[in-house]
């Protein structure tokens, strides 16, 4: 079984702050591991994604995010935060083939204020 | 390239109604896949096409969704008769047969809400 927690359903910053969105998860098969954002009246859109290769992954507008297996975790960052950032995130597993479900957790809404 | 597209966007509708809300995959995309969100709680899967095939519908919640997906190209799904609790944005997503990131491509969603 595969579930994941994206701790905090909102997280502020202000404009220029780091942005840390925390995702752990759980699974009992070696994963796949996904970020997508979705601006207001979008759909999801793909950041980055975890495909068993380089733990550190870097995905489009300057976000990254780093497979820790010993903690589970697949938190995102963006070392410097912009108004065009706020948007909700949502931390995504899946098992590690093609054509399988993809497990989300709840959604982080960004919020950056100037 | 074209995105995956869903129409309608938005959909009212009261309880008893019937409603099919569709999907267009990305061309030579195989895999299809619906997911839902109902308010305040997490995306949730629905179900898997490969081709015209379903692969796995265990998300389904009940018999009164019925997916379809006629000669492998766009899909439907339709909820009859409606409840308040189908209410929520509906997703569809697709990807390529062989894709080796299992890398989803989303729609921008159908919300139906329904009265």
């Amino acid at each position: 079984a595969q579930s994941v927690t994206q701790l905090g359903s909102h997280v502020s910053v202000s404009e220029g702050a780091l942005v840390l969105l925390r995702c752990n998860y759980s699974s009992s098969v070696p994963p796949y591991l996904f970020w997508y954002v979705q601006y207001p009246n979008q759909g999801l859109q793909l950041l980055l994604k975890y495909t068993s290769a380089a733990t550190l992954v870097k995905g489009i507008n300057g976000f990254e995010a780093e497979f820790k297996k010993s903690e589970t975790s697949f938190h995102l960052t963006k070392p410097s935060a912009h108004m065009s950032d706020a948007a909700e995130y949502f931390c995504a597993v899946s098992s590690n083939q093609a054509g399988t479900a993809l497990i989300f957790g709840k959604g982080t809404t960004l919020s950056v204020s100037s | 390239e074209a995105g995956v597209t869903q129409f309608p966007s938005h959909s009212v509708i009261e309880k008893g109604q019937t409603v099919t809300l569709r999907c267009d995959p990305i061309s030579g995309h195989d895999n299809l896949y619906w997911y839902r969100r109902v308010m305040g709680k997490e995306i949730k899967f629905l179900l898997h096409f490969v081709k015209e095939s379903k692969q796995d519908e265990s998300g389904m919640p009940n018999n009164r969704f019925l997916a379809e997906r006629t000669g492998g190209t766009y899909s439907t799904l339709k909820v009859q008769p409606a409840e308040l609790e189908d209410s929520g944005v509906y997703f569809c997503a697709s990807s390529q047969l062989a894709g080796v990131s299992n890398e989803q491509f989303f729609g921008p969603g159908t919300r139906l809400t329904v009265l």
